[in-house]
């Protein structure tokens, strides 16, 4: 079964103290990994879509790579304002069909502490 | 602010009840995707309309419709309302209709509690 599961469910951290969230996928056919960080009460905002393994992509304090199984958030001596719950999402095509499907993560919710 | 507008904010209603969620996409983006987001079934992606066209569909119940309008706007009608769709539903729009190619913007979503 398709499935995406992100570890850890909470996780806080001091400022500062750099740490990975993870994203690991079972689905055939992956089209597109991406990554979105959503603020209480408001929508995602998006951050990187990875294709293939071996790829990275960075932005100010974040870092995101892909393998075949799994994807990794690395936070970089995180600040306070980075605090949210940071989504995992999977483009991949539906084997009978060939027609595509979107499978969510639930989620890693990050606390920096000041 | 994404640019992408979600009406209304919130809405309470009654089971069996009939709503509609309107969404307007950024100036420019074609495609517009719904999804819905509950506290325990995370976030999923039900539907999503390019330049006025379906384009995918994902988990979206028989009691839910939506279309794309001529002006791009879009509409997630949902009737026979029942406890378990009270959810936040978001909308977000993008230029292009690969959802792999194109960044989405979300907007501030639509608050629906059923009673």
């Amino acid at each position: 079964e398709d499935q995406v599961t992100q570890s850890p469910e909470a996780l806080r951290l001091q400022e500062g103290e750099s740490s990975s969230l993870n994203c690991s996928y079972t689905v055939s056919g992956l089209r597109g990994l991406f990554w979105y960080r959503q603020d209480p009460g408001k929508g995602p905002e998006f951050l990187f879509t990875l294709y293939s393994a071996g790829e990275e992509k960075e932005k100010e304090r974040l870092k995101a790579t892909l393998t075949k199984k799994e994807s990794f958030l690395h936070i970089t001596a995180p600040k306070p304002e980075d605090s949210a719950t940071y989504l995992c999402a999977v483009q991949a095509t539906r084997t009978t069909s060939g027609t595509y499907k979107y499978i969510f993560g639930t989620g890693t919710r990050l606390k920096v502490l000041a | 602010d994404s640019g992408v507008t979600q009406t209304p904010k919130h809405l309470i209603t009654a089971t069996g009840q009939r709503v509609t969620l309107r969404c307007s996409p950024r100036s420019g983006d074609l495609s517009v995707y719904w999804y819905q987001q509950s506290l325990d079934q995370g976030l999923q992606f039900l539907i999503q309309y390019y330049n006025g066209e379906e384009r995918a569909k994902g988990n979206i119940l028989e009691r839910f419709s939506a279309q794309q309008f001529p002006d791009l706007h879009s509409e997630l009608n949902l009737s026979s309302l029942e406890l378990g769709d009270s959810a936040l539903y978001f909308c977000a729009s993008s230029r292009g209709g690969d959802w792999a190619l194109n960044e989405q913007f979300f907007g501030p979503g639509t608050r629906l509690t059923v009673l």
